[in-house]
This record gives C-alpha cells, sequence and structure tokens, in this order.
C-alpha cells in the first residue's frame, strides 16, 4: 500500500512532556497539510506545506506547535510542553497538483494524542 | 470565513433504504465540495467530489451527490443503502487556487444501518 502513512498511530503523554508525530506522504506528492481532529467535530486545518516550504500556519497551531518537511518528503509534527487540551487525532494528508486542476487530498490513518 | 454545516448529526435507517444527507457551506466564490466518509478504525477515504461541469457527481459504492450553487447546497444520496454504509460521513469545502487548498469540513453525520 502506497498510501500516507502516519507514525505513531497512538501516543499516550503526561502533560508538559514533548511528542513528535511523522507523516509520510504518497510518493511525489508535492503538498502536505496537518490537520487536527477532536470527537464530534470535522477535521480542522493546522498547516500547509508545498515541497519544503511551510505556506501557511493557522491560529490554532499556538508557538508550541512546529511543523517541519525538510527534504520535501516526510514532515514531523512536535509539540512542546503538551496540554490536555492537545488530545486529539492529528491527521496528515497530502496532494499533488496535475496540471491547471485541483488537488484532492488523501489522507493517512492519524496519530491519535492523549495527554494525561 | 468559510463554514460547512451538517444537520443531520446521526441518522438511523434500515437497509435498502434511502437516504440523503444534508450539507449546506457559507462562502460567496468558487469552491470545491468533497464528500469523505470514515469507517469504523479506518482512515478518511474520498467518497466523491465536485470541481466544475455537471452539478450531478456520481462516486463509489453508488453515492451521489448533487451541487445546487443557489442553495449553497452539496447533498449526499444513495438510493439503497447497505449496512456496510455504517460510517461517518463529512462534507468538506475548499477554495480552488495555485496554493494552499486548505480543506473546511462539516462535523460529520454519523450513519447507522440497521440490518
Amino acid at each position: 500500500d502506497t498510501g500516507v502513512s502516519q507514525d505513531p498511530r497512538h501516543k499516550i503523554t503526561k502533560r508538559g512532556q514533548n511528542v513528535t508525530f511523522r507523516c509520510d506522504p504518497i510518493s511525489e506528492h508535492n503538498r502536505l497539510y496537518w490537520y487536527r481532529q477532536t470527537l464530534g467535530q470535522g477535521p480542522e486545518f493546522l498547516t500547509y506545506f508545498q515541497n519544503e516550504a511551510q505556506l501557511e500556519k493557522s491560529r490554532l497551531l499556538s508557538d508550541r506547535f512546529s511543523a517541519e518537511r525538510p527534504k520535501g518528503s516526510f514532515s514531523t509534527l512536535e509539540i512542546q510542553r503538551t496540554e490536555q487540551g492537545d488530545s486529539a487525532m492529528y491527521l496528515c494528508a497530502s496532494s499533488v497538483m496535475v496540471g491547471g486542476g485541483t488537488d484532492t487530498q488523501y489522507f493517512g490513518p492519524g496519530t491519535r494524542l492523549t495527554v494525561l | 470565513a468559510q463554514s460547512v454545516s451538517q444537520h443531520n448529526h446521526h441518522v438511523i435507517l434500515s437497509e435498502a433504504a434511502s437516504l440523503e444527507l444534508g450539507c449546506n457551506y457559507s462562502y460567496g466564490g468558487t469552491v470545491n465540495l468533497f464528500w469523505y466518509v470514515q469507517y469504523p478504525g479506518q482512515h478518511l477515504q474520498l467518497l466523491l467530489k465536485y470541481f466544475s461541469g455537471d452539478p450531478l457527481v456520481k462516486g463509489i459504492k453508488g453515492f451521489e451527490a448533487e451541487f445546487i450553487k443557489s442553495k449553497f447546497s452539496f447533498n449526499l444520496r444513495k438510493p439503497s443503502v447497505q449496512w456496510s454504509d455504517t460510517a461517518e460521513y463529512f462534507c468538506a469545502v475548499n477554495k480552488p487556487n495555485f496554493g494552499n487548498e486548505k480543506l473546511t469540513f462539516g462535523t460529520g453525520t454519523r450513519l447507522t444501518i440497521i440490518p
């Protein structure tokens, strides 16, 4: 299967600890998105990369959050000094612009974070 | 800011019943529209999408959706549901451009099909 993969699938941490999640997009997809989904809600946009450049960050992304995509392939999302409110499913999606059309985002399985 | 409303939070149907899930969006410009489905224990999968052209779009597994621009709606339909359609359904919208095409999702509709 060459879909979007995310690691780890589940993470339990104590409040105040740092956590890092990884996303491997579909090969040759130049666009990568991070979303967060809480119980009973749809996914909410966090940040967007085109190749290695982080081009937009949501106001949901506080200073404790940082994301990278160093070589335009995989991406990492780090949360420093986690808080209980950070508990959520973190989703990664990738896409590619073909010609003059618009893209379709393909989602990974997500990383479920629980902050105790 | 654009927003998406899904008014049906939980729908329960018997097998073979017809399905219509509502989706309304608020955005005054050109939009792309999507329906994603999340089966129990699985990740979000694309059901169908509308970019332009025929406002009636067909997706996988017998689903279809109709874009009605005047009503800002993109309702999902299926003439006869199956037990395997039990899942959570999300409507999403984005603004086409040559950069960030972030999706704005509705809160989702949980569909339960009774055998």
